[in-house]
This record gives C-alpha cells, structure tokens and sequence, in this order.
C-alpha cells in the first residue's frame, strides 16, 4: 500500500472557525510533511515531522498548528485563517527525513471566507 | 542555497510528439534528484529519481540523467500522449540543504489529440 489519505478533500471556513485537516499512512513512513500549494505554484513546505518529533517549522503562523498522535497520523490544526490562506493543502511521507522519494497525498483544497 | 530551474511553460505538443523539460540547478552538496508529475485535481506522484552522477532515471518512457558537469537533468519523452497532460516538477533534495525538497516552478505540459 502506497497510498497517503487525506480527509476533508475540500474545506470551506470563515475566518473565526477552527477546523482539522488529517492526513494518514499506512508504509511505515517516519517522516511526514505539510506542505501549501497555491495555483500554478509548487508546494512550499510548512512542516516535517521525524519520528513524531516536529524537526522543522518553516516559520508558519501560530494559525497553523500541526499534531502527529502516532507514526501514521498527522493533523493540521486551524484557527482564525485569512483569506490568503486558500490553497491546496498537501501532505506526504518519507521512509525517513534523508531526501529520499515523498509520497503524497491528494490534498485538501481549502476556502477561507 | 540550493534552487531548480525549470523551463517556463506551458508547453503545448501533438499527441507522438518528443518532449524535453529542462531543468537546472544549484546545490552546495551531492543532491538527489526527482520528477514529480501532478495530473489535475491531484497530488504529486514521483515520477523517476536518480540519486547520484551520470544516473539515468526512467519510468512510463520518461528518462532523465543526472549530469553533475552541467548540473542539469532534463526530462525526455520520445512520444507523448494525452494523458501525459499534467504539470511537472524538478525537485532535489541533498544533506546540506537540510534534506528539504526544493522545487522547480512546475512546468505545464498540453498534449493535443
């Protein structure tokens, strides 16, 4: 199983909601990211995490706050958006944090009233 | 830092036509390499990698090779098809950089029945 989930697929909120995006795999991966994908861009990445440990933050804001529970989750918490921060949000996996192949997810295309 | 440059698109090519994508790039280390493809409405999927000098990567007739003298690894197709319509992106990843995943711009591909 190659395959890297992600639920919602879509996400409509207003700026004054808290939502989550999850993301969940099952290869055993010990790394997982967040990444932001804007139309026509490449994805910049927010987060990694190693080992369930978060080994960088790309200097997200505080609206962001990312969870992994256990080695095949990971959460994106989100509190008081703006609209600047629709997009495509795009999780993935790694063996581990040593610049192999990513796996990645199909995203959750999120709307910030 | 590092960085990858792509060509700019969108290429638009005949259905059996040969694709080239160039792509360069900058890295004070030994990085590795990839392709990723994102067809519409999804996330990225790897499409080849090469982790090391004079390496030729290849997949679903697509091939690149690692040439550190011209530190390039340009994507080559001998006969597209419409269903290689997507946007491609050169990325490296190497120890100096952190293992980071840096992407190219994305480079989009139309192929015309």
């Amino acid at each position: 199983d190659t395959e890297v989930t992600q639920t919602p697929k879509h996400l409509v909120m207003g700026m004054t909601n808290k939502k989550s995006l999850k993301c969940e795999q099952h290869m055993g991966h010990r790394a997982m990211y967040w990444y932001k994908q804007k139309a026509k861009k490449p994805p910049e990445l927010m987060f990694v995490y190693s080992y369930e440990k978060l080994s960088i933050n790309e200097s997200v804001p505080s609206r962001f706050s990312p969870e992994c529970p256990n080695s095949s989750l990971l959460n994106l918490h989100l509190h008081a958006l703006q609209p600047e921060d629709s997009a495509l949000y795009l999780c993935a996996s790694s063996q581990d944090h040593g610049g192999g192949t990513q796996y990645f997810g199909p995203g959750t295309r999120l709307l910030v009233l | 830092g590092n960085s990858v440059t792509q060509m700019e698109g969108p290429v638009t090519l005949s259905e059996e036509a040969f694709l080239t994508i160039n792509c360069t790039y900058t890295a004070t280390g030994y990085p590795s390499l990839f392709w990723y493809v994102q067809y519409p409405g999804e996330g990225l999927q790897l499409l080849l990698k090469a982790t090391k000098a004079d390496d030729k990567g290849s997949n679903k007739g697509f091939e690149a090779t690692y040439r550190k003298e011209t530190t390039s690894f340009h994507l080559e197709k001998g006969s597209v098809q419409v269903s290689d319509s997507a946007v491609y992106f050169c990325a490296l990843s190497d120890r100096d950089g952190g293992f980071k995943t840096i992407f190219g711009a994305g480079t989009r591909l139309f192929v015309k029945a």
